[in-house]
């Protein structure tokens, strides 16, 4: 069965700071990984996926994610930090056992507090 | 705005009470899915139906249940409800669900959250 553990519940940085969370993965056949962003008291919003094809994966508001299968990692990273990236991050991985039709199997989430 | 709607946005019931919670789907979406987010558990998936059919089952009680309608909006009913069960729900909907050549993907509804009390 595939899981997600996201290192570290809460992150905070400086901005204008590298932002950096960090998601290992277990999966037993390629994954197909996702992070999602949720600002307070809204849903879910995808920042970017992985299916297959190029491993470093370019998402929106400047954020982008590699996947290094050596690592089973598929950390989010961001230059540079702003304001309005203060937001819960929830990195997750479709699960694919039988039966399955897509559903995801997510993080616990990191809280990333962003200081001025 | 993801253009999935749900309904209410706040629910506060009593113990042993059944609530319906209502999803509606983006415009041309046949699957829907069903996730509880609580603060122990995390973010956890339901239940999937797709054309109103059942798809798939994840980590849900036998006190809830689902369905999804004809016209594709879903209801997921959860009854002799407990402290424990106070959570956000979350509706998501794709195109379709998962094949081996094409992911969809999933858009979230704002959720609604129930407080059992």
């Amino acid at each position: 069965a595939q899981s997600v553990t996201q290192l570290g519940s809460h992150v905070s940085v400086s901005e204008g700071a590298l932002v950096l969370l960090r998601c290992n993965y277990s999966s037993s056949v390629p994954p197909y990984l996702f992070w999602y962003v949720q600002y307070p008291n809204q849903g879910l919003q995808l920042l970017l996926k992985y299916t297959t094809g190029a491993t470093l994966v370019k998402g929106i508001n400047g954020f982008e994610a590699e996947f290094k299968k050596s690592e089973t990692s598929f950390h989010l990273t961001k230059p540079s930090a702003h304001m309005s990236d203060a937001a819960e991050y929830f990195c997750a991985v479709r699960e694919s056992d039988g039966g399955s039709q897509g559903n995801l199997i997510f993080g616990k989430g990191t809280k990333l507090s962003v200081k001025p | 705005d993801s253009g999935v709607t749900q309904t209410p946005k706040h629910l506060i019931t009593a113990t042993g009470q059944r609530v319906t919670l209502r999803c509606s789907p983006r415009s041309g979406d046949l699957s829907v899915y069903w996730y509880q987010q609580s603060l122990d558990q995390g973010l956890q998936f339901l239940i999937q139906y797709y054309n109103g059919e059942e798809r798939a089952k994840g980590n849900i009680l036998e006190r809830f249940s689902a369905q999804q309608f004809p016209d594709l909006h879903s209801e997921l009913n959860l009854s002799s409800l407990e402290l424990g069960d106070s959570a956000l729900y979350f509706c998501a909907s794709s195109v379709s669900g998962w094949t081996a050549a094409a992911y969809n993907e999933q858009f979230f509804g704002p959720g609604t959250r129930l407080t059992v009390l």
